[in-house]
C-alpha cells in the first residue's frame, strides 16, 4: 500500500511568486492534515481535512495560504503571494477515523523563498 | 499554555551505548503521547505511542518510552543504539478525551541524535 505522497520535494521561487503544494493521503484515509516547520523551530500544524470540509485551519498563518481538498481525495495548499517567512519544510500527514490513530507522515515539501 | 518540550537540542551517542531522549508536556489532563522520527530525506515515521494503560511502551526499531504522570514526562529510549539511529526524533501530543475525528499534533522541538562509531 502507498504511502501519503507529497509533491513537489523541493520548490524554490521568488518573493511574491505563487506555489502550489500537493499532498496525497494513504487511500481510504478520511482524515487529512498540513503542517511546516520553519526552519529552526518547531512542526507547526496547519489545517485539518474531513473529507472535503476544512475541521480545524486555526494554524493557518494568514490569507496568503489556502488549502483545498477537492472530492475528498488530494489536497493542495496555494502560497500566494510567497513571502520570505514561508520557507520551511510542509508536510502532509493522514489518518483513519480516531483521534488516537496513527497519523502518517509524507516526506514533506521544502519550499526555499528568495 | 500547553506545551511539549525537548530539552535536549542535540545528543551524540557512541554507537552500542543507551541513549534516552527527554520530553515533558503542559497539559491540563494527560494526553495522548507519541514518539516520531524524521531519518534524512524520509517522512516522519511513528516509533510508539500511549494513551493509556501499561506505562512502558515498546515501539519499533528497539525503541521503548515510559510515561510518567508524576513528572509529566515520556523519556525514549533504546538500550544500544546502532548507526542507523541517527535522526532527529519528536515527541507530540493529542488532547485526550476529544470525540471529533482525529486531531492536531503538537511537537516539541525535536532532539538531533548524532551517533559516533
Amino acid at each position: 500500500e502507498a504511502g501519503v505522497t507529497q509533491f513537489p520535494s523541493h520548490s524554490v521561487i521568488e518573493k511574491g511568486q505563487t506555489v502550489t503544494l500537493r499532498c496525497d493521503p494513504i487511500s481510504g484515509h478520511d482524515n487529512l492534515y498540513w503542517y511546516r516547520r520553519v526552519m529552526g523551530k518547531e512542526i507547526k500544524f496547519l489545517l485539518h481535512f474531513v473529507k472535503e470540509s476544512k475541521q480545524d485551519e486555526s494554524g493557518m498563518p494568514n490569507n496568503r495560504f489556502l488549502a483545498e481538498r477537492t472530492g475528498g481525495t488530494y489536497s493542495t495548499l496555494k502560497v500566494q503571494p510567497a513571502e520570505l517567512e514561508d520557507s520551511g519544510v510542509y508536510f502532509c500527514a493522514s489518518s483513519q477515523e480516531r483521534a488516537t490513530d496513527t497519523q502518517y507522515f509524507g516526506p514533506g515539501t521544502r519550499l526555499t523563498v528568495l | 499554555a500547553q506545551s511539549v518540550t525537548q530539552p535536549d537540542i542535540h545528543i551524540t551517542v557512541s554507537e552500542g551505548a543507551s541513549l534516552e531522549l527527554r520530553c515533558n508536556y503542559s497539559y491540563g489532563a494527560t494526553p495522548y503521547l507519541f514518539w516520531y522520527v524524521q531519518s534524512p530525506g524520509q517522512g516522519l515515521q511513528l516509533l510508539l505511542k500511549y494513551f493509556s494503560g501499561d506505562t512502558l511502551v515498546q515501539g519499533i526499531k528497539g525503541f521503548e518510552a515510559e510515561f510518567k504522570r508524576s513528572q509529566s514526562s515520556f523519556n525514549l529510549r533504546k538500550p544500544s543504539v546502532h548507526w542507523s539511529d541517527a535522526a532527529e526524533y519528536f515527541c507530540a501530543v493529542v488532547p485526550a478525551g476529544i470525540k471529533a475525528a482525529g486531531n492536531k499534533l503538537t511537537f516539541g522541538g525535536g532532539t538531533r541524535v548524532l551517533v559516533k562509531p
